[in-house]
């Protein structure tokens, strides 16, 4: 139980132009998701954290206007890279919190997304 | 979130125990030890997690100490495919679901034949 499934797994895209990451919990409702980018030979770095109907909590330093986050319901997040550039060329990964036992939110993590903006 | 301190690399033999130390000094007394681990160009993976008894499932133990000031992963009979970067992160257990998980630099493991 408990799995997080991204799509796609990869992308490439032409520097300029948007595109659109998912995330979706597939056994379970998550009301809260996070998004992870992560350079090469580097650790993961938060990016946001969104909850279910409402707006995304940025990170410092992160642009809210570059990387939109929807959280429309409970199953499903998506960031959108919008006029990427190669810069934003990462490995972005999502995790979603899961009750487990009814009592603690425990974050299970999707596959990740290799982005390459060209 | 209290910070934690591993070694940025570690070397093991194949079929042997590896064992990744993490050092968490500041650690509070709600704290929990967490351990994940990323296999190259995937998303993590839990492992384990514990407050201060030593803890064991089917992956892995984890040693916590008296002080609760260190901790040691142990993976008992390391294989190839246990070669990858392994997290341990101290937090607070999500009574919320908006707790996040903060990464720091790991352990990168290599599993050697």
């Amino acid at each position: 139980g408990a799995v997080v499934s991204q799509h796609p797994s990869r992308v490439i895209c032409k520097s300029g132009t948007s595109v659109k990451i998912e995330c979706r919990s597939l056994d379970f409702q998550a009301t809260t998701m996070f998004w992870y980018r992560q350079f090469p030979k580097q650790s993961l770095m938060l990016m946001a954290t969104s909850n279910e109907g409402s707006k995304a909590t940025y990170e410092q330093g992160v642009e809210k206007d570059k990387f939109l986050i929807n959280h429309a319901s409970l199953t499903l997040s998506t960031l959108t890279v919008t006029s990427a550039h190669p810069e934003d060329s990462s490995f972005y990964i999502c995790s979603a919190s899961y009750v487990r036992q009814g009592e603690t939110y425990e974050q299970y993590f999707g596959p990740g997304t290799r982005l390459t903006v060209t | 979130d209290a910070k934690t301190t591993q070694p940025p690399s570690m070397d093991c033999a194949e079929g042997r125990a590896a064992n990744l130390p993490c050092n968490h000094s500041t650690i509070s007394g709600n704290e929990y030890v967490y351990w994940y681990r990323q296999i190259h160009s995937q998303g993590p993976q839990y492992i384990i997690h514990g407050l201060k008894n030593n803890e064991t499932n089917e992956m892995a133990s984890l040693i916590i100490t008296e002080d609760r000031k260190s901790s040691t992963l142990i993976l008992p009979h390391a294989t190839l495919r246990d070669t990858a970067v392994y997290y341990c992160i101290v937090r607070v257990r999500g009574k919320t679901s908006y707790d996040k998980v903060i990464f720091g630099p790991g352990t990168s493991l290599s599993v050697i034949p």
